[in-house]
């Protein structure tokens, strides 16, 4: 079965620079989250997208933001990359009929150097 | 707000032992209750899930109530094997629609031969 799609795998960016992060959820499902997960921590909310508009906010910088497109997939784009993004980014969706039961992406690992 | 609070790990526990990871919630309203194990490497995937007080989630051997008078929802398995080896997080999903899901910091499990 189709599971989420995420790119890349792995990034590694400098301090400052900007980076982008794609999710391709899994076929029909209309909301998309996103997650960060800091090393030995749990995913902590940032975003959410459903039928294309933002639906929820969570802790997302200002220098974050994303968006959801026509075919359902949506981009993180992050700049000003500092230290502390380095970290574990997940993408998950749903269907938009069965509260919470979300299908998560394998991440993309973020390193800023 | 909602927050899940999970035992401290990691664990370690000897093949066949039992287990059970402590999970308490507070929230608004009537939650979701879910665990979700991520392997190594690996993106978060759903173990098991209870909808509605009393309810008993499923999968692959482990067990978890949904239990409102403690709000817990504790996950226990009679018989380890090396191969659940992994981060378990608990979650909660919003009552009032919204899908997104707040973790507990996650507990590490680690299973000796």
């Amino acid at each position: 079965a189709a599971g989420v799609i995420q790119s890349p795998r792995h990034l590694i960016k400098e301090k400052r620079e900007t980076a982008t992060l794609k999710c391709y959820p899994i076929p029909r499902h209309d909301t998309v989250y996103w997650y960060q997960q800091g090393p030995g921590q749990d995913p902590q909310f940032l975003i959410s997208f459903y039928e294309k508009m933002q639906s929820d906010k969570g802790s997302i910088p200002d220098r974050f933001s994303a968006q959801q497109f026509s075919d359902y997939h949506s981009e993180l784009n992050m700049s000003s990359l500092e230290l502390g993004d380095s970290a574990l980014y997940f993408c998950a969706s749903s269907s938009g009929t069965i509260t919470g039961e979300l299908f998560f992406g394998e991440g993309s690992r973020l390193t800023v150097l | 707000g909602n927050s899940v609070t999970q035992m401290e790990g990691p664990v370690t526990l000897s093949e066949e032992a039992f287990l059970t990871i402590n999970c308490t919630y507070t929230a608004t309203g009537y939650p979701s209750l879910f665990w979700y194990v991520q392997y190594p490497g690996e993106g978060l995937q759903l173990l098991l899930k209870a909808t509605k007080a009393d309810d008993k989630g499923s999968n692959k051997g482990f067990e978890a109530t949904y239990r409102k008078e403690t709000t817990s929802f504790h996950l226990e398995k009679g018989s380890v094997q090396v191969s659940d080896s992994a981060v378990y997080f608990c979650a909660l999903s919003d009552s009032q629609g919204a899908q997104k899901l707040v973790f507990g910091q996650g507990t590490r499990l680690t299973i000796n031969p």
